[in-house]
C-alpha cells in the first residue's frame, strides 16, 4: 500500500532563516506531487506541483521553490523566511493530475518568529 | 482562478442529526471532490462524483451534483461526534485541484 511521509511534524523557525520541509512517497512509482500552504482556518492554496524527477510547475510568485531530486520525494525550500511564510504545508501525490483523487501526509506546521 | 466556495463556513449539531453542506464554483468541471481534515492533520479524500453523475453514496456520505446550478452539497446522515472535521470541496480546474475554504462541523455528543 502507499504511504507518504512528511518531516518534520512542526518547525519554529526565525525570520530570515532557511527552510527545507521533506515530503516522501512509498509503494507507488512516478506519483503526481503536490505542496499546499494553508493558512489558519482557511483553504488550501496550491505552491508546487511536480509530474516528474526534476520537473517543478510553481502555481503563485512567492519566497518558496521546490525541487524533485528522486522520483518519491519533494522538497520544499526557503533562503529566507518571512512572517508570512508561517502555515501549514501538507504534501499529497496523486496518480493523475486533476481528475483524481489526492492523497496527503500528516503536514508540517511552520511558525516563523 | 476557479474556487469552490463552502457554505456553510460553520456548522454545529448534534449526535444523530444530519449534517449538510454545499459547495458552489463557477466554471466547467470534469469531477468534484469532498475532503475532510481533522484539527492539525493531512486532507483525507471521502468522494469523487463525475460531472454526469447526480448523486453519489458512500456509507453515510451523500454527494449530489448540479452542474447546471454548479454546485454540490454533501449530506452526512445520523452524524457523530467523530465525525467533528473540516469539509472541503475540490474541483478540477485544468490539471490541478481547487480546493475551497471549508466548513467546519462540530457535532456534540
Amino acid at each position: 500500500s502507499q504511504t507518504i511521509h512528511q518531516w518534520p511534524a512542526t518547525l519554529v523557525q526565525p525570520v530570515g532563516s532557511p527552510l527545507s520541509l521533506e515530503c516522501t512517497v512509498e509503494g507507488t512509482s512516478n506519483p503526481n506531487l503536490y505542496w499546499y500552504r494553508q493558512a489558519a482556518g482557511r483553504g488550501l492554496q496550491l505552491l508546487f506541483y511536480s509530474v516528474g524527477i526534476g520537473q517543478i510547475s510553481s502555481e503563485v510568485p512567492q519566497n518558496l521553490s521546490a525541487s524533485r531530486p528522486q522520483d518519491r520525494q519533494f522538497i520544499l525550500s526557503s533562503k529566507k523566511l518571512l512572517l508570512s511564510d508561517s502555515g501549514f504545508y501538507l504534501c499529497a501525490w496523486s496518480v493523475t493530475l486533476g481528475d483524481y483523487e489526492q492523497y496527503f501526509g500528516p503536514g508540517t506546521r511552520l511558525t516563523v518568529t | 482562478s476557479q474556487q469552490g466556495e463552502e457554505d456553510p463556513q460553520a456548522l454545529s449539531i448534534q449526535e444523530g442529526e444530519n449534517a449538510t453542506m454545499n459547495c458552489s464554483y463557477k466554471t466547467s468541471i470534469n469531477n468534484l471532490q469532498w475532503y475532510r481534515q481533522n484539527s492539525g492533520r493531512g486532507l483525507v479524500h471521502l468522494i469523487l462524483i463525475r460531472s454526469n453523475e447526480r448523486e453519489k453514496h458512500s456509507g453515510r456520505l451523500r454527494v449530489t451534483l448540479d452542474t447546471s446550478k454548479k454546485s454540490s452539497s454533501l449530506l452526512i446522515t445520523a452524524s457523530r461526534a467523530a465525525d467533528t472535521a473540516s469539509y472541503f470541496c475540490a474541483t478540477d480546474e485544468y490539471s490541478t485541484l481547487t480546493f475551497g475554504k471549508g466548513t467546519m462541523l462540530l457535532v456534540s455528543p
